[in-house]
């Protein structure tokens, strides 16, 4: 069974420049989730899908960020434009269902803006 | 709201000597617990949760870890580690019913021979 992916594993933009990361989930697996480690501070939330459906976008940092999950398969997050403190590694995550605990981790992305 | 701690942001340890990564939360509701392990250039691996019952869980590894709810602690031990085990260990939590996981800030194991 292939694990989560995401791709790509890095990118190097300029501030105020568009990138946009993809996700593949586990197949099957209904619930994908974003985090993302900004250089020495811990993992955080940033969204969640069930299926195509946002169920939690809290950790959202602002509209700079949209996420989609057309189709309910793969997921991609777009930052435009990025800003320096964008710079980051973003996971991405994913469970069968709702009752799933375990949270299955992709390699991430390691952004950075200069 | 839930916060993890790790109290420790590195641990140097030497090869066959038994390492222990501390991990405090705090939470109003019921949590679960989780450790996750990066090796280098990898994604996040499970290595154990708890969940309930038995408050000494043991994972993969041979690691083990210790739910204490007085003292709300879930530690992480492995009493002899090996070079293959330098890696970044993450302490986590997930609310009951809940989907997200908070994280800790993530403790670096140096393996030295």
């Amino acid at each position: 069974e292939a694990g989560v992916t995401q791709f790509p594993s890095h990118s190097v933009i300029e501030k105020g420049q568009t990138v946009t990361l993809r996700c593949d989930p586990i197949s099957g697996h209904d619930n994908l989730y974003w985090y993302r480690r900004v250089m020495g501070k811990e993992i955080k939330f940033l969204l969640h899908f069930v299926k195509e459906s946002k169920q939690d976008e809290s950790g959202m940092p602002n509209n700079r960020f949209l996420a989609e999950r057309t189709g309910g398969t793969y997921s991609t997050l777009k930052v435009q434009p990025a800003e320096l403190e964008d710079s980051g590694v973003y996971f991405c995550a994913s469970s069968y269902n709702a009752d799933s605990y375990e949270q299955y981790f992709g390699p991430g992305t390691r952004l950075t803006v200069t | 709201a839930q916060s993890v701690t790790q109290l420790d942001s590195q641990v140097p340890v030497f090869e066959e000597a038994p390492v222990e990564l501390r991990c405090n939360y705090s939470s109003s509701v019921s949590v679960y617990l989780f450790w996750y392990v990066q090796y280098p250039n990898q994604g996040l691996q499970l290595l154990l949760k708890y969940l309930s019952g038995s408050t000494l869980v043991k994972g993969i590894n041979g690691f083990e870890a210790e739910f204490n709810k007085s003292q709300t602690s879930f530690h992480l031990r492995k009493p002899s580690v090996h070079i293959s085990d330098t890696a970044e260990y993450f302490c986590a939590v997930l609310k009951a019913a809940g989907n997200k996981l908070t994280f800790g800030g993530g403790t670096r194991v140096l393996v030295k021979p």
